[in-house]
């Protein structure tokens, strides 16, 4: 049974940074690859990349290159997600989710609970 | 970027009734390259339909996807109390990219 847990609602001021983490239960690390996709409040979903964690590589989407950093732990089967210089227009949910495969992009089949992350003075 | 269009954006029906909902890509994503999913508020996307037509794992039958090319459908056949809830198209041909989002809320 595949799980995907991830970490605390975080609150930030505008020009930090938040880093928010997705822990993978089963195999999941050895046979897929994770997505973060964020939803900002009453709006659709938004891709912004992912990791294949057997080989390290990522993919981010053009809007946020150079913004977000993506990572994995084999160890602890667990995904990052760190996003910098955040603004107010960053506040929404950040899921992880599953592609199941290594080796193409498939459909997300199981995601994480969502994580809130607003950001105000 | 594949741009994905999704229509209506709210479809207002009674339980019981047919839904049919429309997503069209900028650009063809093949025959298999789509899925839908379902949102309820407060709740993660839950994976519905992939490969267009395939009806993901514990799905019930009600659910059918449909399409090739730019033009793909959701349909939902008897709509069940749990149904309504927001349904989004995604393309992964080319990376990956999300429509805007059907409501489908009750009449």
């Amino acid at each position: 049974q595949v799980q995907l847990v991830q970490s605390g609602a975080e609150v930030k001021k505008p020009g930090s940074s938040v880093k928010v983490s997705c822990k993978a239960s089963g195999d999941t690390f050895s046979n897929s690859a994770i997505s973060w996709v964020r939803q900002a409040p009453g709006q659709g979903l938004e891709w912004m990349g992912g990791i294949i964690p057997l080989f390290g590589t990522t993919d981010y989407a053009q809007k946020f290159q150079g913004r977000v950093t993506i990572s994995a732990d084999q160890s602890t089967t667990t995904a990052y997600l760190e996003l910098s210089s955040l603004r107010p227009e960053d506040t929404a949910i950040y899921f992880c989710a599953r592609v199941p495969s290594l080796y193409q992009n498939l459909w997300h089949d199981y995601w994480g609970q969502g994580t809130l992350v607003a950001v105000s003075s | 970027e594949i741009v994905l269009t999704q229509s209506p954006g709210t479809l207002s029906l009674s339980p019981g009734e047919r839904a049919t909902l429309s997503c069209r890509a900028s650009q063809s994503v093949s025959s298999s390259y789509l899925a839908w999913y379902q949102q309820k508020p407060g709740q993660a996307p839950r994976l519905l339909i992939y490969g267009a037509s395939t009806r993901a794992s514990g799905v019930p039958d009600r659910f059918s996807g449909s399409g090739s090319g730019t033009d793909f459908t959701l349909t939902i056949s008897r709509l069940e109390p749990e149904d309504f809830a927001v349904y989004y198209c995604q393309q992964y041909l080319s990376s990956f990219t999300f429509g805007g989002g059907t409501k489908v809320e009750i009449k």
